[in-house]
């Protein structure tokens, strides 16, 4: 199985910042990674696919980019409502597998 | 407004079956360019694919649950059941369902989960 390894585990910031997570894929995925957001208790939510394209209703805020085994999920300017748990998710091969999570909260 | 929502008992005992149902509403089940999947996350932990229905009825199960796994799919009630015997404590996780989606782009394609149900915390205990 293709392992996806996200850092930071956690993190915290304050509204306004510009926030990076980075998803690390244990072999080559092309750009066949997706990200979502999920707040306690609640679903995951799709922001982006395919490393870059940001899903429709997604604010423009939230970016995907890749490099090799490399893809991030950057926030341009941290805001309220996106505070909760991000996660990273391969599609390039089955089984699909998911990063173990990145918590960002509030500073 | 397509929406899923899960159902099925709350509580199952060990060595038994656990089965769900989801319900899709606002929308058909007849799109070939969907699937159907369950997802579940263990309390406080991360997500595990558990299986994917295609819009054949072919299925896909993870290869850890394979044994122990079955989906079905009709359409006609527009609902996709997910079927899991033999729990343990280990099964113990909210349960969501969720749409598998493609998108071609670029020369190739991509599928990811566009819409899902709430989710619903099934518990493993005598």
């Amino acid at each position: 199985d293709i392992q996806l390894t996200q850092s930071p585990s956690s993190l915290s910031a304050s509204v306004g910042d510009r926030v990076t997570i980075t998803c690390r894929a244990s072999r080559s995925i092309s750009n066949y990674v997706n990200w979502y957001q999920q707040k306690s208790g609640k679903a995951p939510n799709l922001l982006i696919y395919a490393a870059s394209t940001l899903q429709s209703g997604v604010p423009s805020r939230f970016s995907g980019s890749a490099s090799g085994t490399d893809f991030t999920l950057t926030i341009s300017s941290l805001q309220p409502e996106d505070f909760g748990t991000y996660y990273c998710q391969q599609s390039y091969t089955t089984p699909t597998t998911f990063g173990q999570g990145t918590r960002l909260d509030m500073k | 407004q397509l929406q899923l929502q899960e159902s099925g008992p709350g509580l199952v005992k060990p060595s038994e079956t656990l089965s769900l149902t989801c319900t899709v509403s606002g929308g058909s089940m007849s799109n070939s360019a969907y699937s159907w999947v369950w997802i579940r996350q263990p309390p406080g932990k991360g997500l595990e694919w558990v299986g994917t229905i295609y819009y054949s009825g072919s299925t896909y199960y993870n290869p850890s649950l394979n044994s122990r796994l079955s989906m079905s799919i009709d359409r006609s009630k527009t609902q996709f059941s997910l079927s899991l015997s033999s729990v343990t404590a280990a099964d113990t996780a909210v349960y969501f369902c969720a749409r598998l989606s493609y998108s071609y782009s670029g020369g190739f394609s991509i599928d990811y989960f566009d819409m899902w149900g709430q989710g619903t915390m099934v518990t493993v205990s005598s």
